[in-house]
């Protein structure tokens, strides 16, 4: 059975600090898919990046980077200079399947941007 | 290109009842996937559909069901509400396909959030 558990529950960071949302999952499957996705106070789940188990090129974009490490289970996500749009919920997904038709969502982290 | 639609936004039904929802997803995606979220449980798979035909369910009773028609857009349908079926309905569209070549994100609607009174 797949897994994915997010540790915090809630983080709060000041305006301009670097924040990092751990991700720790649990599959059997050799092949398998990693997301990030963010929910705002609207309720709309926003794709922010998928990685592939065979993929464990790290990314920056912008002011986002992850961090997949297959050796720790580990997909963590990291937001530079956070601002306070960035607040949302965050949540990191598994696709056993090899697509995103079907993700198993960990129990997400809510940040909080204090200005 | 628009995103996904779902309708209606906020629903109040009475125990008992049974309550549609409807997705259409993006253009040209022939996969439909839901799923509920609430507080206690999080974010749980439901059913997807894909031409028309269900490939997955999740762990959730009959009383949950669903169809998607042949132009890709589906319902799902939940038939005597209980209080616990509060919750908000996700949508998701993606294109469908499987394994490393076929992977791709899904795309979220905003939800339809149901209150069972």
């Amino acid at each position: 059975a797949q897994k994915v558990t997010q540790a915090q529950t809630e983080i709060s960071v000041v305006e301009k600090e670097d924040v990092t949302l751990d991700c720790v999952y649990e599959t059997r499957d050799t092949t398998y898919y990693l997301f990030w996705y963010k929910q705002p106070p609207s309720g709309e789940l926003v794709f922010l990046i998928r990685r592939n188990s065979f993929d464990e090129q790290n990314e920056i974009s912008g002011r986002y980077s992850w961090n997949f490490q297959k050796s720790t289970s580990s997909f963590n996500f990291t937001i530079t200079a956070s601002q306070v749009v960035d607040s949302a919920v965050y949540f990191c997904a598994l696709s056993e399947s090899g697509s995103a038709r079907q993700l198993t969502f960990g129990s997400g982290t809510q940040l909080t941007v204090l200005p | 290109k628009a995103g996904v639609t779902q309708t209606p936004r906020y629903l109040i039904k009475t125990r008992g009842q049974q309550v549609t929802l409807s997705c259409s997803p993006i253009s040209g995606h022939r996969s439909v996937s839901w799923y509920q979220q609430t507080p206690g449980q999080g974010l749980q798979f439901l059913f997807e559909y894909f031409s028309e035909t269900q490939r997955n369910k999740g762990n959730f009773p009959g009383r949950f069901s669903g169809r998607q028609f042949s132009n890709s857009r589906s319902e799902m349908n939940v038939s005597t509400l209980e209080l616990g079926d509060s919750a908000l309905y996700l949508c998701a569209s993606s294109l469908g396909g499987t394994g490393l070549r076929g992977s791709t994100e899904a795309f979220f609607g905003q939800g339809t959030r149901l209150t069972v009174v």
